[in-house]
């Protein structure tokens, strides 16, 4: 089966400006998940859709971030503005069925995002 | 609250060597608990996992066992490959979210 896909794989900013990361998750996933992994530590979330409801952006600033997942499938992020602490790694994740322990998230291989 | 504690890196291992990265964890209820790899430049790839306690999660000559009197799944492997080498993050979903550990990285040399 195909994997998650997410674009651009890379992206350098300067502070102040916008920015927006695209994600396509398996076939047939419900859940979409949107994390933030800062360098040397594990992933945070950020937002989790099920369908194209939000189940939980507890943790997403929602002054600067915002998702959506319109249709239940694709999902983007934006940030505007960026600030440098939000340099990371933005990995989106998918399950079949969100919060069922057989259901493991599978990942894609993240955007890279640089804020100078 | 629900957290995982995984001990710190950096591992350095010739190979051949066994390895142990252990893994505690706080939760409520009953949880299941996962490894994910990450290679560089990857994202995270699901190594094993296990839903109830007493289970033993395997794939690529790794194992965990899923301990609920010492809340603990320390990863186990019996001879490391530099192949091996990557990021080791251990995981709880004790509902609908996923908790991870800060990771440990292991290399393996030649």
């Amino acid at each position: 089966e195909a994997g998650v896909a997410q674009s651009p794989r890379y992206k350098i900013i300067e502070k102040r400006q916008s920015v927006a990361f695209w994600c396509n998750p398996i076939s047939g996933h419900a859940t979409l998940y949107w994390y933030q992994q800062i360098l040397g530590q594990g992933p945070k979330l950020l937002i989790q859709f099920q369908n194209n409801g939000v189940v939980d952006d507890s943790q997403l600033p929602k002054d600067r971030f915002s998702a959506e997942r319109l249709k239940g499938v694709d999902s983007t992020l934006k940030i505007q503005p960026a600030k440098l602490e939000d340099s990371a790694v933005y990995l989106c994740a998918s399950s079949l069925q969100g919060g069922a322990g057989n259901s493991p998230l599978h990942f894609g291989n993240g955007t890279r995002l640089t804020v100078t | 609250g629900n957290s995982v504690t995984q001990m710190e890196g950096p591992v350095t291992l010739s190979e051949e060597a066994f390895l142990t990265i252990n893994c505690t964890y706080t939760a409520t209820g009953y949880p299941s608990l996962f490894w994910y790899v990450q290679y560089p430049g990857e994202g995270l790839q699901l190594l094993l996992k296990a839903t109830k306690a007493d289970d033993k999660g395997s794939n690529k000559g790794f194992e965990a066992t899923y301990r609920k009197e010492t809340t603990s799944f320390h990863l186990e492997k019996g001879s490391v490959q530099v192949s091996d080498s990557a990021v080791y993050f251990c995981a709880l979903l004790p509902g609908n979210q996923f908790y991870f550990g800060t990771g440990t990285s292991l290399t393996v040399i030649p």
